[in-house]
């Protein structure tokens, strides 16, 4: 399986601030046919289920605020949430989806200082 | 609009058998893969398989194949995930998912979840 590691496991910001969640592949997730990362990121609310962000590392769902930034290539990703607003806190996923078994990061949660 | 609504909380005894159903509504049911995503008391999420109902192929992940089984009724639009004998270890949030045309693990629509709890 890849194994998708996240850092930190936790972060405390300031509302206004910006968080970056990292997250690295033990194995490439860029398809070299199309030249596109297979990585995605989820946000989780408390009592809620998890919610696609960001699509292909850096394609952000309709929907989504563009204060959440993703990017990276190959094995290394980031998500940003710049100008962090309280609805913000959560719990924020990455997933490889390149090949099975679709492993997803351990999760970082975010909090607001 | 997609919609995958999730059956309610299950509380069961070790050996015992459970099918938990999720159903799916706003889009081309027979035209996406649908599946489940477990997560644990306190932990992350684990993909656990999917189903492509228009002729019930199923993929599982390795971690799951063997322990659990997928199934669609394209005629009302709904996906099951079925257990033969509960263990303790069965206990956690089971999510539904509807994945990505063109992939097999992208997620783009999840269901509101299912506790399952295995208890004695």
């Amino acid at each position: 399986d890849i194994v998708m590691t996240q850092s930190p496991d936790s972060l405390t910001v300031s509302l206004g601030e910006r968080a970056t969640i990292s997250c690295e592949s033990s194995q490439t997730v860029l398809y070299s046919s199309n030249n596109k990362n297979h990585l995605a990121w989820y946000q989780q609310k408390p009592g809620h289920p998890p919610k696609l962000l960001i699509s292909w590392a850096s394609t952000r769902e309709s929907g989504v605020p563009d204060r959440f930034s993703g990017s990276g290539s190959g094995t290394d990703f980031t998500l940003t949430i710049s100008n962090l607003q309280a609805e913000d806190v959560a719990v924020y996923y990455c997933q490889q989806y390149f090949v099975t078994p679709g492993t997803f990061g351990q999760g970082t949660k975010v909090e607001i200082k | 609009e997609v919609q995958l609504v999730q059956s309610g909380a299950e509380v069961k005894k070790p050996g015992e058998s459970l099918r938990i159903s999720c159903k799916a509504s706003g889009y081309s049911f027979t035209s996406y893969w649908i599946g489940w995503v477990r997560q644990m008391p306190g932990k992350g999420l684990e993909w656990m398989g999917i189903i492509y109902p228009r002729d019930s192929e199923t993929r599982y992940s390795p971690s799951f194949e063997g322990q659990v089984i997928i199934s669609a009724d394209k005629s009302i639009s709904t996906a099951f995930l079925h257990w033969s004998g509960l263990k303790a270890s069965d206990t956690a949030m089971y999510y539904c998912v509807k994945v990505y045309g063109g992939t097999y693990y992208l997620l783009d629509g999840w269901g509101q979840g299912t506790l399952v709890t295995v208890s004695s």
